[in-house]
């Protein structure tokens, strides 16, 4: 079956500091790819996605390219700021079916 | 525009009682869904409709029981609740079914059981 696997967090990082967050993948076929991000008291919200390997998904200084050859999705960003502090998410979705697959999550908290 | 909405954000219940989440949406999407959210384990799929008047079986159904009322609102029912129910619960919408949508999530309801 699908299955998304993603870095054990909590992460803590100072602010301007550079971040990874790992995200490998099971599945067959070509799924399409997700990174949500999950601020505190809230729900889910998109942050960026790609839908064919080698795309390259991008917001708000956020990046994550499909790669098929290694079946990864890794989160990256250049320079954290305190309002990155959250919890993200990596997914993945089948071309046959409805649901997203959810990795586990991993707490980002960046300090002044 | 609201977006996707959900009612009540926080619910205490007995173990037994039954209660119905609220879950609408102002999109126009077809698709809907209901997620749990348990500490460590992400997001599963508890049910989800592709489209009005229909729904199906996710990966965690058991206990639960869903209905599309029309396009906009999509409700799940808990007939009697158990501890292992407490959870985050979370709905969401899409456009239509395609692998390549994006899913909006409504702010959850945050549920304990005694």
């Amino acid at each position: 079956g699908n299955s998304v696997t993603q870095m054990e967090g909590p992460v803590t990082l100072s602010e301007e500091a550079f971040l990874t967050i790992n995200c490998t993948y099971t599945a067959t076929g070509y799924p399409s790819l997700f990174w949500y991000v999950q601020y505190p008291g809230e729900g889910l919200q998109l942050l960026l996605k790609a839908t064919k390997a080698d795309d390259k998904g991008s917001n708000k200084g956020f990046e994550a390219t499909y790669r098929k050859e290694t079946t990864s999705f890794h989160l990256e960003k250049g320079s954290v700021q305190v309002s990155d502090s959250a919890v993200y998410f990596c997914a993945l979705r089948q071309t046959s079916g409805s649901r997203l697959t959810f990795g586990e999550g991993t707490q980002l908290t960046v300090n002044p | 525009n609201a977006g996707v909405t959900q009612t009540p954000k926080f619910q205490v219940l007995k173990t037994g009682q039954s209660m119905t989440l609220q879950c609408a949406q102002d999109m126009n999407h077809n698709s809907m869904y209901w997620y749990r959210q348990d500490p460590g384990m992400g997001l599963r799929l508890i049910y989800y409709s592709a489209s009005e008047g229909t729904t199906d079986k996710g990966e965690v159904p058991n206990g639960y029981n869903v209905s599309r009322l029309n396009k906009r609102e999509f409700s799940l029912r808990l007939e009697s609740a158990a501890p292992s129910q407490t959870s985050v619960y979370f709905c969401a919408s899409s456009e239509s079914g395609g692998w390549t949508d994006t899913q909006y999530f409504g702010p959850g309801t945050r549920l304990t059981v005694l």
